[in-house]
């Protein structure tokens, strides 16, 4: 079974730009969560969609959006780029329905704001 | 809101020893899940065991186990017999149990980095 794919690994953006990160799950999972990994605040949550509709948000200001397609496949979107922005971004799916479902990760993408 | 601590940034060890990760958690849950994530230089991030909170038996699976200190929110990973492969940084989070979707969101620790040395 296919894992968690992150489209694409390596993103280079410029302050102000936006940009928009991929994420397709394992097959038959119906939530997918983001995470924000970086070296200074370490892995925070950022969302998470489950049957297309968003359950949860971390404390992340609007800029910060993401929606999930009837496939389950997922997108997240980042508008009007800060440097603060460069981060790994990691994406991780479950069924969402099931109580001590574990969440399994992709690869991530690196965001470098320039 | 829920805390997770990794008071140990950086540990190493020699292949085929034991080594011992320590993670703490506030939380005023009673009921919750609570993970060792392992993430190598590839980037992914690997379940490595989970434990539910209302189980006092701790998990094991093959050379990783847990000791799992309910009363005072300690949950370490013990590895034992050290694997050049198990170089990587390991993570403790944490989920509260329910339905709904507040459960499914992982608080994490800041990590220990941990090198196996031949």
């Amino acid at each position: 079974k296919a894992g968690v794919t992150q489209t694409p690994r390596y993103l280079i953006k410029t302050r102000g730009q936006q940009v928009t990160l991929s994420c397709s799950p394992i097959s038959g999972h119906r939530s997918v969560s983001w995470y924000q990994q970086t070296p200074g605040q370490g892995l925070q949550f950022l969302f998470e969609y489950f049957s297309e509709t968003q359950r949860n948000k971390g404390n992340f200001p609007g800029r910060f959006s993401g929606r999930q397609f009837s496939n389950s496949r997922s997108e997240m979107n980042v508008s009007t780029l800060e440097l603060g922005d460069s981060a790994l971004y990691l994406c991780a799916s479950s069924w969402g329905d099931r109580g001590n479902s574990p969440l399994h990760f992709g690869n991530g993408t690196r965001l470098t704001v320039t | 809101a829920q805390t997770v601590t990794q008071s140990q940034p950086e540990m190493s060890v020699q292949e085929a020893e034991t080594v011992t990760l320590s993670c703490t958690y506030d939380t005023s849950e009673n009921n919750y899940y609570l993970f060792w994530y392992k993430q190598p230089p590839s980037r992914q991030m690997i379940l490595v065991i989970r434990q539910e909170a209302y189980k006092q038996q701790n998990a094991t699976e093959n050379r990783f186990s847990v000791n799992f200190q309910k009363a005072a929110k300690s949950f370490s990973l013990k590895i034992s017999d050290s694997q050049l492969g198990d170089t990587a940084m390991y993570f403790c989070a944490f989920m509260k149990q329910g339905s709904g979707g507040s459960n499914y969101k992982l608080t994490f620790g800041k990590g220990t980095l941990l090198t196996v040395n031949p």
